[in-house]
């Protein structure tokens, strides 16, 4: 069974950065099959996809969070994570992360974190 | 960027009712699109992919259909366990993108 589970600040102040860590079970993120992502939802609002990481090391961004964001991979760790530079209070949210196979939708996402920005 | 836009943002029905839910895209493309349910606090699960290919367990009451700009997901027969909110997300070129979400309530 694939499980993820993120890990990481959860209080930010504004202008600093956010981190986050995914650590992966059950399945590899070295897999061909699979994309690695995060996703955040502001408190009563909807999805937003962040970013994406294949099992090449190339990444993909949301262009409104290009400027701001890098997704990387530790393969050794089966895991990858996640930083926002220069935070500011619309960076609040739940953050989760996920894996989607190639074919479809996404199978398994994390339990979702909540990062308050914040002084 | 391709940009998913739903509707109707709220739906009010009954059980029993037929619900259908659109998604229209910015650009065509063809099924690469994903259809998700999220219930509050918890995260999102996913119901179709590929347009119109339900996932593993999901019942028989969800469909999905559409290619090219215009999607939509359709629950025959609205049970209480439904009520939640849904999503579309295309997933056939980066940036990925999902529409805003529709919230479905007991009217």
């Amino acid at each position: 069974q694939v499980q993820l589970r993120e890990s990481g600040s959860g209080l930010v102040k504004p202008s600093q950065t956010l981190s986050l860590s995914c650590a992966v079970s059950g399945g590899s993120i070295s897999s061909g099959a699979y994309s690695w992502s995060w996703i955040r939802q502001p408190p009563g609002k909807g999805l937003e996809w962040i970013g994406s990481i294949l099992h090449t090391g190339n990444t993909y961004y949301a262009s409104s969070l290009r400027s701001r964001v890098t997704i990387s991979g530790d393969w050794s760790k089966n895991q990858f994570s996640l930083t926002v530079n220069y935070v500011t209070a619309a960076d609040s949210a739940v953050y989760y992360c996920a894996r989607r196979p190639d074919y479809g939708g996404i199978d398994y996402w994390g339990q979702g974190t909540l990062v308050t920005v914040s002084s | 960027d391709i940009q998913m836009t739903q509707s109707p943002s709220t739906l009010s029905a009954s059980v029993g009712d037929r619900v259908t839910i659109t998604c229209r895209a910015s650009q065509s493309f063809n099924t690469l699109l994903a259809w998700y349910q999220q219930k509050p606090g918890k995260a999102p699960k996913l119901l179709v992919y590929g347009a119109s290919i339900l996932d593993d367990g999901v019942p028989s009451r969800f469909s999905g259909s559409g290619s090219g700009t215009e999607f939509t997901l359709t629950i025959s027969s609205l049970q209480p366990d439904d009520f939640a909110t849904y999503y579309c997300k295309q997933y056939h070129s980066y940036p990925l993108s999902f529409g805003g979400g529709t919230k479905v309530e007991i009217k």
